[in-house]
């Protein structure tokens, strides 16, 4: 069945650093792809999508592009803030386009 | 403009219970999809109401059943409750289903099992 790899994580960075979370998909047909946010204790927030190949999804500095031919949707973020640690999760579209299949998410930590 | 409303945001039930959770979703939209989260891990995606029908579902058992009320607004029962139903409950409410414009999650209840 369709899935979601993520990097595993927890990622720790220093403040201004770059940042990339890497993001693979199995699915048939042509899913959307989308990275969600979560900070503690709250639920999730979409942060971008992408719904075709090629498609550039982008949202306060950060950014991803749906690589049809790699099967890949990478995030990623040229300048982190510490306000950006949280739980990031990759996901995709089920063929009907009415649930969202999830990547186990990854930690990202930055520091000051 | 009130978004997805979710209660209780926690709970602590004993195993062989039987627990209900309610999800109102964002003014406009008229479907409910819900989630578990367990620990450390991303959502699961339980079903989806559309029209007061389960529309759509995931893996999971018929000890997880739901409802849509005429308001859109839905509920999450679990009966016989394992300790591997701990986890955090995800609504998400969107217009027609989509998952692609607007679909807006709650913040979730918190289900502990002892």
């Amino acid at each position: 069945g369709d899935s979601v790899t993520q990097m595993e994580g927890p990622v720790t960075l220093s403040e201004e650093a770059f940042l990339t979370i890497n993001c693979t998909y199995t699915a048939t047909g042509y899913p959307s792809l989308f990275w969600y946010v979560q900070y503690p204790g709250e639920g999730l927030q979409l942060l971008l999508k992408a719904t075709k190949a090629d498609d550039k999804g982008s949202n306060k500095g950060f950014e991803a592009t749906y690589r049809k031919e790699t099967t890949s949707f990478h995030l990623e973020k040229g300048s982190v803030q510490v306000s950006d640690s949280a739980v990031y999760f990759c996901a995709l579209s089920n063929q009907a386009g009415t649930a969202l299949i999830f990547g186990k998410g990854t930690t990202l930590s930055v520091s000051s | 403009d009130a978004g997805v409303t979710q209660s209780p945001t926690h709970l602590i039930k004993t195993r062989g219970q039987q627990v209900t959770l309610r999800c109102s979703p964002k003014s406009g939209h008229d479907t409910v999809s819900w989630y578990q989260q367990a620990l450390g891990q991303g959502p699961q995606f339980i079903f989806q109401y559309y029209e007061e029908e389960e529309r759509q579902r995931g893996n999971f058992p018929d000890r997880f059943s739901g409802h849509q009320f005429p308001n859109y607004s839905s509920e999450l029962n679990v009966n016989a409750l394992l300790l591997g139903d701990s986890a955090l409950y995800l609504c998400a409410s969107s217009l027609s289903g989509t998952v692609n414009y607007g679909y807006t999650f709650g913040s979730g209840t918190r289900l502990t099992v002892v």
